[in-house]
């Protein structure tokens, strides 16, 4: 069972055009992870969001943590190149003896220039 | 900076082969745990580590086994390779015990099992 739904999957757009990516589950998540993947890399840590309702900005990316801390969007102003790659939410899950990072199904983004 | 390496980067295996990956970072991390991705799937904890002598099952332990005897060290083998074991492994560690916390990836290990 995959908690965690990203939609779109794919997403090719030009540059300068704007974009949301949306993750969304029906739990709750303590917090909320944003990853950006680059081919042949592993994710590397955005932001991370812990408060129902919290927006964090990061030059042209706000990620936006659901009131009820069930989902999370990505939107990316003005995109450029550079902003291709795989983008993953993680959710911080209470399961079992310990907590978890369970991740998203991911985005793939291609900006064209 | 070394932080999580793997080794190796590529391996091509045999049905019922078995082999170990392997993982190493040198950030004294306590967390340490190991993913793999698959097209559409994200990624998908495997086994994971709070610390040196302890581990437990992430959401897809079957088939693999994983031992932690020291903190820098966090090896996933896999028993008996099936042809559904064909993924990217990722390797991450974290400050803390908690999890859920900050994740450092390895550049992964890319595993075909024919």
């Amino acid at each position: 069972t995959q908690l965690l739904e990203q939609s779109p999957q794919f997403l090719s757009i030009q540059e300068g055009e704007n974009l949301t990516v949306y993750c969304n589950s029906s739990s709750v998540f303590s917090s909320l992870q944003w990853y950006r993947q680059e081919p042949g890399e592993g994710p590397v840590l955005l932001v991370t969001v812990v408060t129902g309702g919290e927006v964090k900005k990061l030059k042209r990316l706000t990620f936006q943590f659901g009131d009820a801390r069930k989902d999370s969007s990505l939107h990316i102003t003005a995109a450029q190149p550079g902003d291709t790659g795989l983008y993953l939410c993680a959710g911080g899950y209470y399961g079992g003896a310990t907590n978890k990072l369970i991740f998203g199904t991911g985005t793939l983004l291609a900006v064209q220039p | 900076n070394a932080g999580v390496t793997q080794t190796p980067k590529f391996q091509v295996l045999k049905t019922g082969q078995s082999m170990t990956l392997q993982c190493a970072q040198d950030m004294n991390h306590e967390y340490m745990s190991w993913y793999r991705q698959d097209p559409g799937m994200g990624l998908r904890l495997i086994h994971y580590s709070v610390g040196a002598g302890i581990t437990d099952q992430g959401e897809v332990p079957n088939g693999y086994n994983v031992s932690r005897s020291t903190t820098e060290d966090f090896p996933l083998r896999l028993l008996s390779a099936a042809p559904s074991q064909t993924s990217v492994y990722f390797c991450a560690s974290s400050s803390g015990t908690s999890g859920t916390g900050e994740l450092f990836f390895g550049e992964g290990s890319r595993l075909t099992v024919l």
